[in-house]
């Protein structure tokens, strides 16, 4: 199966500085990059997303880049805000197959000081 | 909100015993699936449903059966719980049609097996 990797496990910024997650995943097939926010006693929940056939994609302050002949992507987060301290998980799946199954990282503790 | 309701939402039991944990959905979606969620992990998939009674196994599905006798309801049992399924346990569902890939969770359900 598809092996996603996630770094760095924790990652402390100042209020307005810019925080960025790195993932890998190992599956050439995956095609759908999924990015989720878990607040404290929370179920995680979707912030972004990417398909294989783009190679960025913003929302607001939030950003995806996807490099697939590297197999790897990135969330980028600017003018972070204390209320962006979260975890956050990356996650892979090939969209079309396998019903929809994602593989998750083991996830990033955000935590913007202020 | 996707609709999605857990219970119970936190449950202290005995090794040996049975326990089972509900998630219901409103929305009628085909696809469901349980994921556990521990330190160090991220999330992993334990089971998932494609309809009603058509249920595959996910990466650690050993000591969980599942059941969708209703397209609302997708039941997680644990036969005889033992302390390393003390864990968080999320129901997804997948959203926006067949296969988009974009799955959203329910509040979790927290599970210590003493």
């Amino acid at each position: 199966g598809e092996n996603v990797e996630q770094h760095p496990s924790t990652l402390s910024v100042q209020e307005g500085d810019s925080a960025v997650i790195k993932c890998t995943y190992s599956d050439s097939a995956s095609n759908y990059f999924p990015w989720y926010k878990q607040e404290l006693g929370k179920g995680p929940q979707l912030i972004i997303d990417i398909r294989s056939n783009v190679g960025e994609k913003k929302d607001q302050r939030i950003a995806v880049t996807l490099n697939k002949t590297a197999k790897h992507f990135s969330l980028h987060i600017t003018e972070t805000q204390p209320e962006d301290s979260a975890v956050y998980f990356c996650a892979a799946s090939e969209r079309g197959s396998t019903l929809g199954r994602l593989y998750f990282g083991r996830g990033t503790q955000l935590t913007v000081w202020p | 909100d996707a609709g999605i309701t857990q219970s119970p939402r936190h449950k202290v039991t005995e090794t040996g015993t049975p326990v089972t944990l509900r998630c219901h959905q409103t929305e009628n979606h085909r696809y469901m699936y349980w994921y556990r969620q521990d330190p160090g992990h991220g999330l992993r998939l334990i089971h998932y449903s494609y309809g009603v009674k058509d249920t595959d196994k996910g990466e650690v599905s050993d000591g969980y059966s599942v059941s969708r006798s209703k397209t609302e309801d997708f039941l997680l049992t644990l036969e005889s719980a033992t302390s390393s399924q003390t864990s968080v346990y999320f129901c997804a569902i997948m959203a926006g049609g067949t296969n988009t890939g974009e799955l959203f969770f329910g509040e979790g359900s927290r599970l210590t097996v003493l």
